[in-house]
């Protein structure tokens, strides 16, 4: 079965600081696809990145930048010089490609973010 | 501005007073998903719409019931609402199911 974990449950930095969220994944398909979604305490979710079991390229975008190392089973995020806007919590997610299964995406349990002005 | 719409933000019901969620798109996408998110935890799928192809996902409750009338609309529900279904329901669109999801801001479910 697919598995996410997010193994920081709370973070708390001050503002400027740089900050990395964990996330490992578990799954038996060779194709498949990671995303990091971010809930403010508006609560609605909002999409950050897509990223294919293909494509092992890092990304970044201005502040934010994504390591996917297959080896670990991982693909953290990055928050560089954070900032108060930032706190949030930040779900990583696993969606199987083909969806005629069952956990066809499945979120970790999210890492609360808090950054200290 | 593109969107997905949800309708209440908040509805509170009775202990087995059937409810109904809804949540609209202008985005034209093909996918429409309902989720269950209780508080501190992570999104939970229960069920989505391709097109007017529904898909249930296995653990989801009975009690639990969707609609899609056509490609903008799609409504959640909940038959005999218990205390355990109070929760947030986010509904999110995408134009396929590996893609991104662009979700509404949820409605928050109250059951007395």
């Amino acid at each position: 079965a697919q598995k996410v974990t997010q193994a920081q449950t709370e973070i708390s930095v001050v503002e400027k600081e740089d900050v990395t969220l964990d996330c490992v994944y578990e799954t038996r398909d060779t194709t498949y696809y990671l995303f990091w979604y971010k809930q403010p305490p508006s609560g609605e979710l909002v999409f950050l990145i897509r990223r294919n079991s293909f494509d092992e390229q890092n990304e970044i975008s201005g502040r934010y930048s994504w390591n996917f190392q297959k080896s670990t089973s991982s693909f953290n995020f990055t928050i560089t010089a954070s900032q108060v806007v930032d706190s949030a919590v930040y779900f990583c997610a696993l969606s199987e490609a083909l969806w005629n299964r069952d956990d066809k995406i499945i979120f970790g349990k999210g890492t609360r973010l808090h950054i200290l002005p | 501005d593109a969107m997905v719409i949800q309708n209440p933000r908040y509805q509170v019901t009775q202990f087995g007073k059937p409810v109904t969620l809804s949540c609209s798109q202008t985005l034209n996408h093909n996918v429409m998903y309902w989720y269950q998110q209780k508080s501190s935890q992570a999104p939970k799928l229960l069920f989505h719409y391709y097109d007017k192809d529904f898909n249930n996902e296995a653990d989801t409750p009975d009690n639990f019931q969707s609609r899609r009338p056509n490609t903008s609309f799609c409504f959640l529900d909940i038959r005999s609402p218990g205390l355990g279904d109070a929760a947030m329901y986010l509904c999110a669109t995408s134009t396929d199911r590996v893609n991104e999801q662009f979700f509404g801001p949820g409605t928050r479910l109250t059951v007395l």
